[in-house]
């Protein structure tokens, strides 16, 4: 199961600000935080990871909580090409190492 | 093109036959995994691959499903005698290691009929 809770739908105006809020209050000290986004009929598309401190890139900006339990994905200047499903994860030990399993994600509907 | 590619992009088959797919990693990624994906759900893990080696098979993979990387490069998925049920976005990613972010390809549109 996914180790990560996130709202069903959010909606952004486009040029605004996207922030996009992930719960994963049984995070152990040592597991990354993943967003991938999914634009519809296509493979999901990694966007960034990290682990305690702020990360940013060409794509968005990651803000965790000192206590590691939560995390917010940062689109800075939506499009309405951002319209997509953004899924939160922090990855599930298996029987052979990690492993990536999806919830069911955030649709973002970025509106003009 | 150095991403993750997929062949077929689209199969359809009938019930009772067998398919199967292909995934090319991209080149230096050492693990790749494999996902189904129905209409409006999150994709579901299947399995995963270091190298040739399978490290684990989620039980949702029945014994109609095998999955083979002979030398740790690309891999193939196997259904045999689909059913209706399979029909699904089958989808592989890869990446470089534990720590990082997997990319994926865009998938194989399975259609059962």
């Amino acid at each position: 199961d996914a180790k990560t809770t996130q709202p069903p739908s959010m909606d952004c105006a486009e040029g605004r600000a996207a922030n996009l809020p992930c719960n994963h209050s049984t995070i152990s000290g040592n597991e990354y935080v993943y967003w991938y986004r999914q634009i519809h009929s296509q493979g999901p598309q990694y966007i960034i990871h990290g682990l305690k401190n702020n990360e940013t890139n060409e794509m968005a900006s990651l803000i965790i909580t000192e206590d590691r339990k939560s995390s917010t994905l940062i689109l800075p200047h939506a499009t309405l090409r951002d319209t997509a499903v953004y899924y939160c994860i922090v990855r599930v030990r298996g029987t052979g190492g990690f492993k990536t399993i999806f919830g069911a994600g955030t649709r973002l509907f970025v509106k003009a | 093109d150095t991403g993750v590619s997929q062949d077929p992009r689209h199969k359809i088959t009938k019930r009772g036959q067998n398919v199967t797919f292909r995934c090319d990693p991209i080149s230096e990624h050492n693990r790749l995994y494999w996902y189904r994906q129905t209409l409006g759900q999150g994709p579901e893990f299947l399995t995963y691959f270091q190298n040739e080696a399978q490290l684990e098979k989620s039980r949702l993979l029945s014994d109609r499903f095998s999955a083979e990387r002979p030398k740790g490069s690309f891999s193939t998925l196997e259904i045999q005698r689909t059913e209706q049920g399979d029909s699904a976005m089958y989808l592989c990613a890869s990446s470089s290691g534990q720590g990082a972010g997997a990319f994926f390809g865009q998938g194989t549109r399975l259609t059962v009929v």
